[in-house]
């Protein structure tokens, strides 16, 4: 169990909804980071935040959307989900947002 | 960020060593070696990372070459709860600087521990 927890574990939703996946990092981590798993493209970076404030920035659509809370907490924002949005979402937390990362167990989204 | 190149898989023995290559020849001196695991759809682990010495943690051990453009993972006695994707990351400084933590993952190794 590395600490951070993400909800809901799995999402079934169909194309043009909107979704919101919750993270809440380790006890004392600044940064939250957001990856996305699918099978064609791999482990990807999309976005992090550091108390509060975004940090860096991957390849992210604009669809999509992030934000972390004054308690740390972050949630990522998908809209007009298409088909190819089906995947996992990952969630990690660092401490000062440049050290090892811990990834949560992942949020299995399937939009048909 | 520097681009790692890694088999796309290996076999390994129960209770024996398994020895995992990572090549990355454009390291920059600011960079760390990382290596995560990822196990059947978990969350990837953080599993050991290294500057330019050699690291040694519960879990592995990590041999950086001198000029730093390629590392091994080593899981001493491997058990078959060890068969993962191991991912070998080279992400920029950990201190100081402006550049942040987002890890670049690569295709891994698939590495399998047989009875």
């Amino acid at each position: 169990d590395s600490g951070v927890t993400q909800t809901p574990k799995h999402l079934i939703t169909a194309t043009g909804q909107r979704v919101t996946l919750r993270c809440s990092p380790r006890s004392g981590d600044l940064s939250v980071y957001w990856y996305q798993q699918s099978l064609d493209q791999g482990l990807q970076f999309l976005i992090q935040y550091y108390n509060g404030e975004e940090r860096a920035k991957g390849n992210i659509l604009e669809r999509f959307s992030a934000q972390q809370f004054p308690d740390l907490h972050s949630e990522l924002n998908l809209s007009s989900l298409e088909l190819g949005d089906s995947a996992l979402y990952f969630c990690a937390s660092s401490t000062s947002g440049k050290d090892e990362q811990f990834f949560g167990p992942g949020t299995r989204l399937t939009v048909l | 960020d520097a681009k790692t190149t890694q088999p796309t898989s290996m076999d390994c023995a129960e209770g024996r060593a398994a020895n995992l290559p990572c090549n990355h020849s454009t390291i920059s001196g600011n960079e760390y070696v990382y290596w995560y695991r990822q196990i059947h759809s978990q969350g990837p682990q953080y599993i050991i990372h290294g500057l330019k010495n050699n690291e040694t943690n519960e879990m592995a051990s990590l041999i950086i070459t001198e000029d730093r453009k390629s590392s091994t993972l080593i899981l001493p006695h491997a058990t078959l709860r060890d068969t993962a994707v191991y991912y070998c990351i080279v992400s920029p400084t950990r201190a100081g600087g402006t550049s942040y933590g987002k890890l670049t993952f690569g295709q891994g190794t698939i590495l399998t521990v047989h009875p």
